[in-house]
């Protein structure tokens, strides 16, 4: 059974706190990892792909940072502002597999 | 464009009753996937289809069978409705190019078995 674990699995930050979450995965056979942004009554949006050791993503105040060896991810976010409060998942795919894996993601609120 | 778009949005079933999930992308998008949300819990893969005529098992596939009927539309049929089967239902799809592309979602089916 494969496990993919986040944590924190929630978060209240204060704004202009920056903050950063961790996604732990398997070491072997890794092809990608996904992180996804979703809002209350929204769907889940795709923030980035990750697919090499070292990879280093980012998306204006967010960014990633990929250990493909140990098998972890961070997702960083710098000043935090309420409109980031959401759930961030992150996802593992395996070589040869159209599956992604997800974690049970980490619940941010920013407090105004 | 629509991206991806479920129907219906809520739905509730009686145990025993069956009814079919409906999934269509505007895309062109070459694999789609189900998905069930339980509180608590991350995304779970249903079933998943690699690319048109394709269908396999992911990691919850029994009491559902899904079709895809052709490239734009993936279906998922409950063909007799359980109480376990209550959750949220996601339909996604991506390009083929696992490398670089994200998954796409629909907004959900919110599925309640009594």
């Amino acid at each position: 059974i494969l496990n993919v674990e986040q944590s924190p699995q929630s978060l209240h930050v204060q704004e202009g706190d920056s903050t950063n979450f961790t996604c732990s995965f398997p070491s072997s056979n890794f092809y990608a990892l996904h992180w996804y942004r979703w809002e209350t009554a929204k769907s889940p949006e795709a923030l980035f792909v990750m697919t090499l050791n070292g990879d280093e993503k980012k998306k204006g105040r967010i960014s990633a940072t990929l250990n493909t060896k140990e098998g972890y991810s961070y997702l960083y976010i710098k000043g935090s502002q309420p409109e980031d409060s959401a759930t961030y998942l992150c996802a593992f795919m395996m070589d040869s597999s159209y599956k992604l894996i997800f974690g049970s993601g980490t619940r941010l609120l920013v407090r105004p | 464009n629509a991206g991806v778009t479920q129907t219906p949005k809520f739905q509730v079933l009686k145990t025993g009753q069956s009814m079919t999930l409906q999934c269509a992308q505007d895309m062109n998008h070459n694999s789609m996937y189900w998905y069930r949300q339980d509180p608590g819990m991350g995304l779970r893969l249903i079933y998943y289809s690699a690319s048109e005529g394709t269908t396999d098992k992911g990691e919850v596939p029994n009491g559902y069978n899904v079709s895809r009927l052709n490239k734009r539309e993936f279906s998922l049929r409950l063909e007799s409705a359980a109480p376990s089967q209550t959750s949220v239902y996601f339909c996604a799809s991506r390009l083929l190019r696992v490398t670089v592309d994200g998954y796409t979602f629909g907004s959900g089916t919110r599925l309640t078995v009594v």
